[in-house]
């Protein structure tokens, strides 16, 4: 099972529309979880965090589900700039102490006019 | 303004030939990546440093090689062993005394021709 595993996509929608984005993790023990978006050739760029207990940010809001392990991004009134791809991103310890963030292949988001 | 800086944007090799990455960061940050993104697929981890003078094997190292003789820097080689080069490169840093404190550089989009 990979660590974190995405709706594999594409979604194309039209503008207004809502869409939501799954995501799933393997590691129990993981402590941290994001949502980035990236765009065509370009870095990623974090979107938001996700917390046990759901955050909203605008028109973007996250929810976790530690026992299904199950992270879930929903945007509201979708617009044209929303276009891109959304990675679901998981931290995970590393020997030594240290860390490192584990990416989803990213689900691609094209919002049409 | 503090970043990550990484050169080239664009790299072309020929077959056998090494090639060597740059990622300079100005943020003061302990730690630092380098990833590897292939079309359609999730960042994975390549190396890593928490310190100076020390870097550890990410998950497919094969055919890289780094160091970090500067906390401000991070190069990436890319050996004649690397048998898939053409990626598209990131390097990324990271304040240990935040819960999230992640940059990534624009990266560097490598093609063997």
């Amino acid at each position: 099972r990979k660590e974190v595993e995405q709706d594999p996509g594409p979604f194309n929608v039209p503008e207004g529309a809502t869409v939501a984005f799954n995501c799933t993790y393997s590691n129990s023990a993981s402590q941290s979880f994001f949502w980035y978006r990236q765009d065509c050739r370009k870095e990623p760029k974090l979107l938001m965090s996700v917390y046990s207990s759901g955050n909203e940010d605008g028109r973007f809001t996250a929810q976790l589900n530690r026992a299904s392990q199950y992270i879930s991004l929903l945007i509201r009134d979708s617009k044209l700039s929303d276009s891109a791809t959304y990675l679901c991103v998981v931290k995970a310890l590393l020997r030594g102490g240290s860390e490192k963030l584990v990416f989803g292949k990213g689900t691609k988001l094209t919002v049409n006019p | 303004d503090g970043g990550i800086t990484q050169s080239p944007k664009y790299l072309f090799r020929k077959e056998g030939q090494n090639v060597t990455l740059s990622c300079e960061q100005n943020l003061n940050h302990d730690a630092m990546y380098w990833y590897r993104q292939d079309p359609g697929q999730g960042l994975r981890l390549i190396y890593y440093s928490q310190i100076v003078n020390d870097f550890q094997k990410g998950d497919i190292a094969e055919g890289y090689s780094v160091s970090r003789e500067k906390k401000e820097s991070f190069p990436l080689t890319v050996t004649s062993a690397q048998k898939n080069p053409t990626a598209f490169y990131l390097c990324a840093s990271r304040n240990r005394g935040q819960v999230y404190g992640y940059t990534f550089g624009s990266g560097t989009r490598l093609t063997v021709v």
